[in-house]
């Protein structure tokens, strides 16, 4: 099973400042996933990463807002830029790993970052 | 339409019962996986169980459970004697056979009393 730390842990921030995440896995993988979950709610991928090229974003996010690297198959960053408190949020990085037929694959979490923008 | 649906926002256990938190899904994909993550107020996503939908028999992992009824298209978790640790958000997660992504219930917080 795949091994993620993720950092920070929790971070408070000013409006209008940046922010950004780092993943880092035990193990190299091809995808990495970019998921938030705001207060109360459940998870919502934000874009995956993809290595050697640019990330995938789900519909309501953009590059511009969420720039995702991906340098190797061990790493990836998310920036959240130009924040409000609206982003306040926990993000988690996730892979996925394991199975030996198709659907039988476990998703592996980060620790998350509960960012908090005031 | 919701891939995933949890019903159940608020659930209370007393120690050393069981209880059964509630999960329903949606596909028309023949091949999908099942999954259940517990999330405790530290914020970590602590994977719990998975069912397969080729799998004939129901999940078992320890104190957990997954009550697999395909034809009903649900996948309830059953915790076992449960435990004060065991209060947390719990999340039912599904990944359709050809996608890569994981759908996430709403998730059920539940709360094992003394």
């Amino acid at each position: 099973s795949a091994v993620i730390s993720q950092k920070p842990s929790r971070d408070i921030c000013q409006r209008g400042t940046s922010l950004t995440i780092q993943c880092q896995v035990d193990s190299q993988v091809t995808m990495m996933f970019w998921y938030r979950q705001q207060p109360g709610q459940s998870l919502t991928l934000i874009a995956t990463a993809n290595q050697g090229s640019e990330a995938t974003y789900e519909s309501g996010f953009v590059i511009d807002k969420f720039p995702i690297s991906r340098p190797n198959l061990t790493f990836s960053t998310l920036t959240v830029s130009n924040m409000s408190p609206e982003d306040s949020s926990i993000y988690l990085c996730s892979v996925e790993d394991g199975g030996y037929r198709e659907g039988d694959t476990e998703a592996f979490f980060g620790q998350g970052t509960r960012l908090t923008v005031v | 339409a919701q891939k995933i649906t949890q019903t159940q926002p608020g659930m209370f256990v007393q120690e050393k019962e069981a209880v059964t938190l509630d999960c329903t899904y949606d596909t028309s994909d023949q091949s999908y996986g099942l999954f259940w993550y517990k999330q405790p107020s530290s914020g970590e996503m602590i994977f719990l169980i998975y069912q397969g939908s080729y799998d004939e028999q129901n999940a078992t992992e320890g104190r957990y459970s997954l009550n697999f009824q395909k034809a009903r298209k649900s996948a309830n978790l059953v915790i076992s004697a449960s435990q004060l640790g065991d209060s947390a958000m719990y999340f039912c997660a599904m990944r359709e056979g050809a996608g890569n992504q994981f759908y996430f219930g709403t998730g059920t917080s539940l709360t094992v009393i003394p």
